[in-house]
């Protein structure tokens, strides 16, 4: 069965340096999204992309974070200088058809982010 | 805006007990509403969904009708097993949104 696969699973970085955390979608799927959850708290949207702009994007996806299809195959989130607030769990999902239109969206197991 | 609530947990009950999760929403449109299922160590999992009112999803014994009088998405499973212990996640999306807009998430813990 197809899925979305992330890594690393776990990433440890000092504050203020950059990470990336790494998507690989399902083959067929054209719409991508990141989503992240701070431990406790509710799972929040940061962005989605389609045909490589970024569809809708939310107030915590501000200057510091980007995203990338670099390759065809992978969808990247970029945090160019990590705080500590940015620690957290970040899913990438895809789904073949956009969001509005009913459709499953498919998860990976997602990154724990750990800023110190 | 859109947004979800939904029950708080922890939720800890006995295996064949009922369990039920409340859920309920605001959204200015006519939203498709889903649960997601996280088991410990996987990913976020769709579990079932309902596009339109009075819709009733189901997948392994779990259910959820589509209440629009009461804006409410409650799921429900009459018999639960260990193997359903997980974080359950409510969730929406509507024809304006590119994203899905989640609800805080229930940690279910089912004791043999």
């Amino acid at each position: 069965e197809p899925e979305v696969t992330q890594t690393p699973s776990h990433q440890v970085t000092q504050m203020g340096q950059e990470v990336i955390l790494r998507c690989v979608p399902i083959s067929n799927h054209l719409y991508f999204y990141w989503y992240r959850q701070i431990l406790g708290q509710k799972v929040e949207f940061l962005v989605s992309f389609y045909n490589n702009e970024i569809s809708e994007k939310s107030e915590i996806f501000d200057d510091q974070f980007s995203v990338e299809r670099p390759d065809g195959s992978n969808f990247t989130l970029k945090i160019r200088s990590t705080k500590l607030e940015d620690s957290a769990m970040y899913f990438c999902a895809s789904s073949e058809l956009p969001m509005r239109m009913n459709t499953e969206a498919f998860f990976g197991q997602g990154t724990r982010l750990t800023v110190v | 805006g859109n947004s979800v609530t939904q029950m708080e947990g922890p939720v800890t009950l006995s295996e064949e007990a009922f369990l039920t999760i409340n859920c309920t929403y605001t959204a200015t449109g006519y939203p498709s509403l889903f649960w997601y299922v996280q088991y410990p160590g996987e990913g976020l999992q769709l579990l079932l969904k309902a596009t339109k009112a009075d819709d009733k999803g189901s997948n392994k014994g779990f259910e959820a009708t589509y209440r629009k009088e009461t804006t409410s998405f409650h799921l429900e499973k009459g018999s639960v097993q260990v193997s359903d212990s997980a974080v359950y996640f409510c969730a929406l999306s509507d024809r304006s949104d590119y994203k899905l807009s989640f609800g805080a998430g229930t940690t279910v813990t089912v004791r043999a």
